[in-house]
């Protein structure tokens, strides 16, 4: 069935370091989603990508789909506490459906 | 304009009772979502439900998991005689259409966290 691994499992950083998360897909997608739970939270939506290639920011987040539509990324620039949680991607494989299979995420701990 | 809303946030159930879970969908929407997420897991799909309707369980364990959406209230998740293994945080989402929902992402209640003892 449909895998969707994403790299690492953990990471923690010093506040102002650089942190990235990847998501790894075996079949291509149809587009992906990004989603940041804090600890005891919910997930909440960050981004939707669509296109091949596709790069969008928001502030110190950097997102971006690969050229194969098989992976994508989520960068940060210069971490702040405020950054801590669980990073989840969220890909769907056909398009125009809603559902949605998670990725395993990524856990964020920014050290102050 | 309230979000999606759950309840109850917490719940104990000991083995063998029933649990039920509660999501009132954003005004105005029709579609609900449910997704259980395991203690350091990602969220698995459960069921997909309109006003009256379930139109996907192929997440829904066959056994004991059960959901509706009546045409009044909220969506009910259902879990009968509770095991251990059902405890996870149960989130729900929902949307006005389907077209929606794909566009812009889900927007999550805040979960109900089960834990069967």
């Amino acid at each position: 069935g449909q895998q969707v691994m994403q790299i690492p499992q953990y990471q923690h950083v010093q506040e102002g370091e650089d942190f990235t998360t990847y998501c790894n897909s075996s079949t291509t997608l149809s587009n992906i989603q990004w989603y940041k739970q804090r600890p005891g939270g919910h997930p909440v939506f960050l981004i939707q990508l669509v296109k091949s290639g596709e790069v969008k920011k928001q502030k110190r987040l950097t997102f971006q789909f690969g050229e194969a539509k098989k992976n994508s990324s989520l960068h940060i620039t210069a971490t702040q506490t405020t950054d801590v949680g669980t990073y989840f991607c969220a890909v769907n494989l056909q398009g125009g459906t809603y559902k949605y299979i998670f990725g395993t995420g990524t856990r964020l701990k920014v050290l102050a | 304009n309230a979000g999606v809303m759950q309840n109850p946030r917490h719940l104990v159930r000991r083995r063998g009772q029933e649990a039920r879970l509660r999501c009132s969908p954003m005004k105005g929407h029709s579609h609900v979502y449910w997704y259980r997420q395991l203690p350091e897991e990602g969220l698995k799909f459960m069921v997909y439900l309109q006003k009256e309707n379930i139109i996907d369980e192929s997440g829904m364990p066959k056994e004991r998991f059960s959901a509706e959406f009546p045409k009044e209230g909220p969506s009910i998740l259902r879990i009968q005689q509770v095991v251990r293994g059902d405890s996870a945080a149960y989130f729900c989402a929902s949307s006005p259409t389907l077209r929606d929902r794909v566009i812009s992402g889900y927007t999550f209640g805040s979960g109900t966290r089960l834990t069967v003892v």
